[in-house]
C-alpha cells in the first residue's frame, strides 16, 4: 500500500531553536494532517490542511500543504522542552477510501533545555 | 467536552484468552476508527465505521479479530484467541462528517504473554 516518507526520523535540538520536518508521498493527497504523540498518550491533532499551497499556523507551529500535493512541511519556532514527542504526518490519498488516513513513521523530537 | 474514551488503559492476558477493548467516541462524531500501533509497523488502521456500519475492515489482521458498534456511543474490538504477536497499543479515534480530522483516545496497551 501507499507509504508516507517522513523525515528526519529523529531530531536532537537545543531549546530556542527552530525545527523543520517534512513528509512526502509518491501519489497525490487531498488532505494533510499533523499529529503529536507524547509517551503513553494518543496522537493529538495539531494542524489540518486541505488545499495545495495552504499555509496554516497554530501558535509556534506552522504547516504547509505542498504545491505538488505530494508533500507537507511542519515547522516549530523557538522550541521549548514541552515540544518533546513524536510528530506524525497523515494524509488522505486522492481516490482513496474516505476514512483511510495514511500515517508516516514519525519524527521523534528531543529538546535539550 | 470529553474526548474519546477507551478502556481499559492496560491489559495483560495470557495467550489463548479473549480480550475485549472498549471505546466511546466523541458525541456527534459519525466515524469511528480502530488502529494498532507497534514499533515495527507504526500506526495501522484495522477497521472503521460510519454511522455504526463497518465500512472498511481490510486492515483486520485475521479472523481472530472482530469489531462491533452497536450504537453511536460505543464500540468494541475483540481478539479471540489472543496471541503474543497481538501485543501492541490499540487506539480508537473518531471524526465528524467526512472523516478527515480524526481525534484519538489515550489507547489500550495490550500485553499477551
Amino acid at each position: 500500500g501507499q507509504q508516507l516518507n517522513q523525515s528526519p526520523q529523529s531530531m536532537f535540538i537545543q531549546e530556542g531553536e527552530d525545527v523543520s520536518m517534512n513528509c512526502t508521498s509518491s501519489s497525490i493527497f487531498n488532505t494533510w494532517l499533523w499529529y503529536k504523540q507524547e509517551p503513553g498518550e494518543g496522537p493529538v491533532l495539531l494542524i489540518a490542511l486541505y488545499k495545495a499551497g495552504e499555509l496554516t499556523s497554530n501558535g509556534r507551529l506552522t504547516a504547509q500543504f505542498g504545491i505538488t500535493r505530494k508533500d507537507s512541511f511542519l515547522n516549530i519556532s523557538a522550541s521549548i522542552p514541552s515540544d518533546v514527542g513524536i510528530y506524525f504526518c497523515a494524509g488522505l490519498e486522492e481516490g482513496g477510501s474516505q476514512g483511510n488516513l495514511i500515517f508516516g513513521k514519525g519524527t521523534k523530537l528531543s529538546v535539550k533545555p | 467536552d470529553a474526548g474519546v474514551i477507551q478502556s481499559p488503559r492496560h491489559e495483560v492476558t495470557e495467550m489463548g484468552q479473549e480480550v475485549t477493548l472498549r471505546c466511546k467516541p466523541i458525541s456527534g462524531h459519525d466515524y469511528l476508527f480502530w488502529y494498532r500501533q507497534t514499533m515495527m509497523r507504526g500506526l495501522e488502521l484495522l477497521i472503521y465505521f460510519n454511522n455504526n456500519v463497518p465500512i472498511d475492515d481490510s486492515g483486520m489482521p485475521e479472523d481472530r479479530f472482530s469489531a462491533k458498534m452497536p450504537n453511536a456511543s460505543f464500540s468494541t474490538l475483540k481478539i479471540q484467541p489472543s496471541e503474543p504477536r497481538d501485543s501492541a497499543v490499540y487506539f480508537c479515534a473518531s471524526s465528524r462528517d467526512r472523516g478527515y480530522e480524526q481525534y484519538f483516545g489515550p489507547g489500550t496497551r495490550l500485553t499477551v504473554t
